[in-house]
């Protein structure tokens, strides 16, 4: 099976910079996901990892290291709209089609 | 609007009912996905379609729950004799073929059933 962990919640101030680890087990790993979910809405996409490093769109960057089975997700100058919870994904070798895993979820709350 | 919509947004219903929740995907996506949400948590798999074949079911999908999508089109979740335990946010998500090089899903927005 598969199971990944998560901080649970991380409080921050507009303009800072906040890292969300996730640290994941899994019996074949194929890629890393991040998505984004505002309370009410759906999940959407942020940014995918399936081979090591780093991975810049915007103001958000997600960064992979398949030998130490973690990554994390980069919230940069952070706004008050970025106030969410955050969800890394794995996807397996073993999984049907693009069928993922998530973490139980970050929630980010920006203040003022 | 060309995403994922699912209907109804929300039900409630009194337990031993049943319920039957649709999902109509993007239109070039082949692949359908259905997850549940409880509060606080992340979505849970529950199920996968190829066009119309269902490849993977979860252990989560007990024999009271039942998925089809009969044409390859849209899809529809019925559970059972619902019970209180069921009571969640039911996410339906598709993908294209694309989505082994992008891991991208699309989600709707939701299906929230409430047991009373």
């Amino acid at each position: 099976g598969q199971s990944l962990e998560q901080p649970s919640e991380v409080t921050a101030v507009e303009g800072a910079i906040v890292q969300i680890n996730c640290t994941y087990q899994t019996s074949g790993f194929y890629g890393l996901s991040w998505y984004q979910q505002h309370d009410g809405g759906a999940p959407t996409f942020l940014s995918y990892n399936a081979l090591d490093g780093l991975e810049e769109t915007g103001r958000f960057s997600s960064f992979l290291s398949r030998s130490d089975s973690y990554g994390y997700l980069l919230l940069q100058e952070l706004q008050m709209k970025d106030s969410a919870s955050y969800f890394c994904a794995v996807r397996d070798l073993e999984a049907a089609g693009n069928k993922l895993t998530f973490g139980g979820g970050t929630r980010v709350l920006v203040k003022p | 609007d060309t995403g994922v919509s699912q209907d109804p947004r929300h039900k409630i219903t009194k337990r031993g009912q049943n319920v039957t929740f649709r999902c109509d995907p993007i239109s070039e996506h082949n692949r359908l996905y259905w997850y549940r949400q409880t509060l606080g948590q992340g979505p849970e798999f529950l199920t996968y379609f190829q066009n119309e074949a269902q490849l993977e079911k979860s252990r989560l999908l007990s024999d009271r729950f039942s998925a089809e999508r009969p044409k390859g089109s849209f899809s529809t979740l019925e559970i059972q004799r619902t019970e209180q335990g069921d009571s969640a946010m039911y996410l339906c998500a598709s993908s294209s073929p694309l989505a082994g090089v992008t891991g991208e899903l699309f989600f709707g927005e939701g299906s929230r059933l409430t047991v009373l």
